[in-house]
């Protein structure tokens, strides 16, 4: 099992550019999320999807969208980069919704210009 | 503010002793907490959790510590070893009982002297 996958691993982007950010999990979970990590700040919750056909905002959804596409994928759109979204952006999954394990993936290190 | 906090940002021990990292947090409402690890160009990696109904939790090498009274919260690493070098972040669902969200702490680094 690959457990949860990301692409890219790292973006460069201009300000005012789109782009998206896939995630994939084979582990059957029904629930997804989307985080940013920025220096010297904890992980902060952009959105997630208790399960499939369902997507909620979290902490900071601002200049961003998500896509529950199926089950295993969940993807976040940038529709017009900022600098200010210059970060590591992680997906994670668990089981179901709730107070429980989420299986984090490697990363998208995306830098906005 | 931030409501998840460490008191030290950065932790040095010797191997083979023991590492104590700390957090406080402020919403007594909070009912779960987790500790994560993140290796350097890693995702975080479960660690241990634990339910407010309870005092203490031990895993394998680990112990995570819950005061209610003074909301503070600490994860005890036993023998550390130099592969425990990482940030640690403590996590709680600040919203309290039915919140399934959680509020990150901005992370302890931990490092392993030989």
């Amino acid at each position: 099992n690959a457990g949860v996958t990301q692409t890219p691993k790292f973006q460069v982007l201009k300000t005012g550019q789109s782009m998206t950010l896939q995630c994939a999990q084979d582990m059957n979970h029904n629930s997804m999320y989307w985080y940013r990590q920025d220096p010297g700040m904890g992980l902060r919750l952009i959105y997630y999807s208790a399960s499939e056909g369902t997507t909620d905002k979290g902490e900071v959804p601002n200049g961003y969208n998500v896509s529950r596409l199926n089950k295993r994928e969940f993807s976040l759109r940038l529709e017009s980069a900022a600098p200010s979204q210059t970060s590591v952006y992680f997906c994670a999954s668990s089981a179901n919704l709730g107070l429980n394990e989420q299986f984090f993936g490697p990363g998208t290190r995306l830098t906005v210009l | 503010g931030e409501s998840v906090g460490l008191h030290l940002p950065t932790l040095s021990v010797q191997e083979g002793d023991n590492s104590i990292i700390n957090c406080a947090y402020s919403n007594s409402a909070s009912d779960y907490f987790i500790w994560y690890k993140q290796e350097s160009g890693k995702g975080p990696q479960f660690i241990i959790d634990i339910r407010s109904n309870m005092d203490k939790r031990q895993g394998q090498r680990v112990t995570v510590l819950l005061n209610k009274t003074v909301k503070h919260l600490s994860l005890q690493i036993a023998a550390t070893q130099p592969g425990d070098s990482a940030v640690y972040f403590c996590a709680e669902n600040k919203e309290g009982a039915g919140s399934y969200q959680l509020t990150f702490g901005k992370g302890t680094k931990l490092s392993v002297i030989p």
